[in-house]
């Protein structure tokens, strides 16, 4: 069964602390990876999408990597701020999934506290 | 001027109704999809859709069927509503199927069955 597992759940850290949000998955045969964020009451925002030939992309302060052989990515946040505190989604498109299908991992809670 | 649009934002209902939850894309975009994230903030999808061609999650009961008037809309119809129906259910759309597309998520629908 093809799952995509995100850990921690929750995470609260000081403003301006430098983090990291992991995400693992259970196949490794992918097109892509795409990490989202969510905010309460609102739908999502795709923030990078990495596909399996590529190693990192980088957006800002966040740059997020893949490692495919290992079923692994991170979403690094340089420099956090309240403003970055939201729910963030990892979501892989497997090989075998018609219809360009997201399997979604259960999110990462953050709060970037002033 | 927003990309992805549903209507209602929130739709409270008792059990055994009928409802339908509408969205619509001004984005000039092929394919349509509508996603369930239930209480425990999973994110599924349900249906994909492309130029009349449906892709269907197996695990969706039959009760749910997805409505398309034109490209721009995909409605979201239940029948016999039951109380594990209550979540959030967004509607996202791409440009197409190939898996290299990005896809923009509408804001959600609270669905509240009593």
């Amino acid at each position: 069964k093809q799952e995509v597992t995100q850990i921690p759940a929750a995470l609260s850290v000081p403003e301006g602390e430098n983090l990291v949000l992991n995400c693992s998955f259970t196949d490794s045969a992918i097109y892509n990876l795409q990490w989202f964020r969510q905010d309460p009451g609102k739908g999502l925002t795709s923030l990078l999408l990495i596909q399996s030939s590529q190693r990192e992309q980088t957006s800002g302060r966040l740059n997020a990597s893949l490692d495919k052989s290992s079923g692994r990515s991170t979403l690094y946040i340089a420099a956090s701020q309240p403003g970055d505190s939201a729910t963030y989604l990892c979501a892989v498109r497997f090989h075998n999934n018609a219809g360009n299908m997201l399997t979604f991992g259960g999110g990462t809670r953050l709060m970037v506290k002033p | 001027d927003t990309a992805v649009s549903q209507t209602p934002k929130y739709l409270v209902t008792q059990m055994g109704n009928d409802k339908s939850i509408k969205c619509e894309q001004n984005l000039g975009h092929d394919t349509m999809y509508w996603y369930k994230q239930d209480s425990k903030k999973f994110l599924k999808i349900m249906f994909s859709y492309n130029n009349k061609e449906l892709i269907i999650n197996e695990t969706v009961p039959n009760r749910f069927s997805p409505k398309s008037p034109d490209k721009a809309h995909l409605n979201l119809h239940i029948n016999s509503l039951e109380l594990g129906d209550s979540a959030v259910y967004f509607c996202a759309s791409s440009q197409r199927t190939g898996f290299w597309d990005t896809q923009y998520f509408g804001p959600g629908t609270r669905l509240t069955v009593l």
